[in-house]
Parts: C-alpha cells; sequence; structure tokens
C-alpha cells in the first residue's frame, strides 16, 4: 500500500465555514479512505471512494477523487467546533497494508 | 456495536522490560494492524497480520515483536523497551480492500 500525503498540515477557520483538505498518492488506486481522529483517540472511519467514482457525500461531507491527478479532497461543510480534529487519507491499492500520513489538523473556533 | 478493545488506556514502564500491549476485536477480521503515533509523524505501520499466525513487517518494526495465535487477538510485544518507544499505539482490525478499518481507543505507553 502507500501513503497519502495530507495538505495542508494545519487549518484553522470559523464554525459555519466550510473546510477543505486535501490527499495526494503516488500509485493507482482501488479506493481511498478518510479517517477522523479527535484528541488522543482511535482513527473513525468516515468516507469511502473507489477508483471509479468521481464524488460522494455523506451528510455534510463531499469526497472528491481525481484519479488523473492522483488527489482527492475532502470538504466539510457548514463545520462545528464538533468537527475539531485530525483528519487523513489512506489510499488502498488492495495491498493488506493501510498506510497513512500526518494529517490535516482541523481547529474550528466557535 | 462493532469493538476493538486494546487492554490498557494508559501504560507506565520501566527501560528494559518485555512489554505486552493486546488488541481484540469482534468482527470476525482476517486483517489486523498495529501503529505507533508520534507528535509531526502521523501514523506509522509497525506490524500488521492478514491471517492467523500470518505478520508482515511494516515500517518501523525494529525492536517489536507480534503474535497472532487467535483471529480475534493481536499481541504487540516490547522485547525490551526503552525510552524512544514512549509513544501512543493504536490498534486496528479490517481494512481489507473496499472495507474500513477498525481502531481501538490507543495506548499511551510511557517507557521511563
Amino acid at each position: 500500500s502507500q501513503q497519502g500525503e495530507e495538505d495542508p498540515q494545519a487549518l484553522s477557520i470559523q464554525e459555519g465555514e466550510n473546510a477543505t483538505m486535501n490527499c495526494s498518492y503516488k500509485t493507482s488506486i482501488n479506493n481511498l479512505q478518510w479517517y477522523r481522529q479527535n484528541s488522543g483517540r482511535g482513527l473513525v472511519h468516515l468516507i469511502l471512494i473507489r477508483s471509479n467514482e468521481r464524488e460522494k457525500h455523506s451528510g455534510r461531507l463531499r469526497v472528491t477523487l481525481d484519479t488523473s491527478k492522483k488527489s482527492s479532497s475532502l470538504l466539510i461543510t457548514a463545520s462545528r467546533a464538533a468537527d475539531t480534529a485530525s483528519y487523513f487519507c489512506a489510499p488502498d491499492d488492495s495491498s493488506y497494508k493501510l498506510i497513512f500520513g500526518s494529517g490535516t489538523r482541523l481547529l474550528v473556533r466557535p | 456495536d462493532v469493538k476493538v478493545t486494546q487492554s490498557s488506556r494508559y501504560l507506565v514502564k520501566r527501560t528494559g522490560e518485555k512489554v505486552f500491549l493486546e488488541c481484540v476485536q469482534d468482527m470476525d477480521h482476517e486483517n489486523m494492524f498495529w501503529y505507533r503515533q508520534d507528535p509531526g509523524l502521523g501514523l506509522r505501520l509497525i506490524y500488521f497480520s492478514y491471517d492467523v499466525k500470518m505478520k508482515e513487517k511494516g515500517d518501523i518494526p525494529e525492536g517489536y515483536s507480534v503474535s497472532r495465535e487467535k483471529k480475534e487477538r493481536f499481541s504487540l510485544i516490547l522485547e525490551s523497551a526503552s525510552t524512544n518507544q514512549t509513544s501512543m499505539y493504536l490498534c486496528a482490525s479490517g481494512g481489507g480492500t473496499y472495507t474500513e478499518a477498525f481502531f481501538g481507543q490507543g495506548t499511551r505507553l510511557t517507557v521511563v
């Protein structure tokens, strides 16, 4: 498997604003997953997008995938203080491993 | 409700001790993983297992070993704990192709 690189490393926004974070990877994938980690806890799965999908929605989350650019983005709309967390992407090339990068630290200010 | 349970939330051990971190899952997953997480370094894969008694090294296996005698249990062993192994350790299961991984709550290990 391969590591995704999240960008930016840190993001600070006001409550109610949208937050966008990006993930780039190097080789072809079967799917790409996004996870959230609240401070000091384990990761929680948010959404999985398959390589033949371009966009996927789940509640206030919107994920896009551009396989030609080898990149994905996660958009959180109408952010809340509870969205404050670190966000990680995990590109899956169908090996057994799940590799994570350093994540994007999102701070939503009340 | 699916569960991945790590045996301890916080642990303090002395340098040179043999340390066992236990992880149990109740989802009948074949894949299980151990990561460590340090500030600024993200999650780094130590070892993973794709079946009982099968294991493969991740990116940073030095100083660690693992055991998977039963499908539901994956143990991480620090053969001789050192201060540079002070870290947050995360266990996960699942994560096969097109499926999500489930994480335990993490064990914060301090080696003194």
